[in-house]
């Protein structure tokens, strides 16, 4: 079946500009997760969703960040006024939700590169 | 807070060979325990978990790791290593006793696996 998938694939933008990243989760599957993966280093978590509500947005580095699933399904990572350090990998995950033992199932992310 | 080290930034290892990827965890609570592997330009792919039960778990492509409590460890490994197992991988944590944080991941900061021919 399909996985998880986000688009675009890579986004380059200026420092200043407002940036959305999408994500389209597992079918079915309730819960939802971004993660930021900079060079060299593993991903680190920003916020997780169960359904259309963030139970946890802790990861998120400022204000700046922003992300919303309205409908319990897509989520929209939204960065407001760009930094080069905003400059990474942004992955989501998946999973059928309710138990923290379920497993995370990755998209392929999206590389931002802010000039 | 939870954490992971990996402490290995590289592991090269000849095919046919066993190989070994260390990680070791802290946590406040009692954790779940994840592997992944990334190859290049791709996203994270799930390899294996602990989350209760018998300590050694397999898990996809012949992989399987051992938690192990008392050193607060969970090492992958593989009997016979080959080309194809060449990539990036990561350990990673939940502490499942920190309410609302227990559903996100730690991860490690990753150990490049390089098996020759």
């Amino acid at each position: 079946g399909a996985g998880v998938s986000q688009t675009p694939s890579n986004k380059v933008t200026e420092k200043g500009k407002y940036v959305e990243l999408r994500c389209d989760p597992i079918s079915g599957h309730t819960a939802l997760y971004w993660y930021r993966q900079s060079l060299g280093q593993g991903p680190e978590f920003l916020i997780y969703f169960q359904g259309t509500g963030a139970a946890d947005d802790s990861g998120l580095p400022n204000d700046r960040f922003f992300a919303v699933r309205p409908e319990g399904s897509v989520s929209t990572l939204k960065i407001q006024r760009t930094e080069r350090g905003d400059s990474a990998v942004y992955l989501c995950a998946s999973s059928s939700g309710g138990s923290s033992g379920d497993t995370q199932y990755f998209g392929p992310g999206t590389r931002l590169t802010v000039l | 807070a939870q954490s992971v080290a990996q402490p290995e930034d590289q592991v090269n290892v000849a095919e046919g060979n066993p190989l070994t990827v260390k990680c070791t965890y802290s946590v406040s609570g009692n954790p779940y325990l994840f592997w992944y592997v990334q190859y290049p330009n791709r996203g994270l792919q799930f390899l294996l978990k602990y989350i209760t039960g018998d300590n050694l778990v397999k898990g996809s492509y012949g992989f399987e790791a051992e938690f192990n409590k008392s050193q607060t460890s969970f090492h992958l490994k593989k009997p016979s290593a080959l080309v194809s197992d060449s990539a990036l991988y990561f350990c990673a944590v939940r502490d499942i006793g920190s309410g609302a944080g227990s559903y996100q991941l730690t991860f490690g900061k990753g150990t490049k696996l390089s098996v020759i021919p």
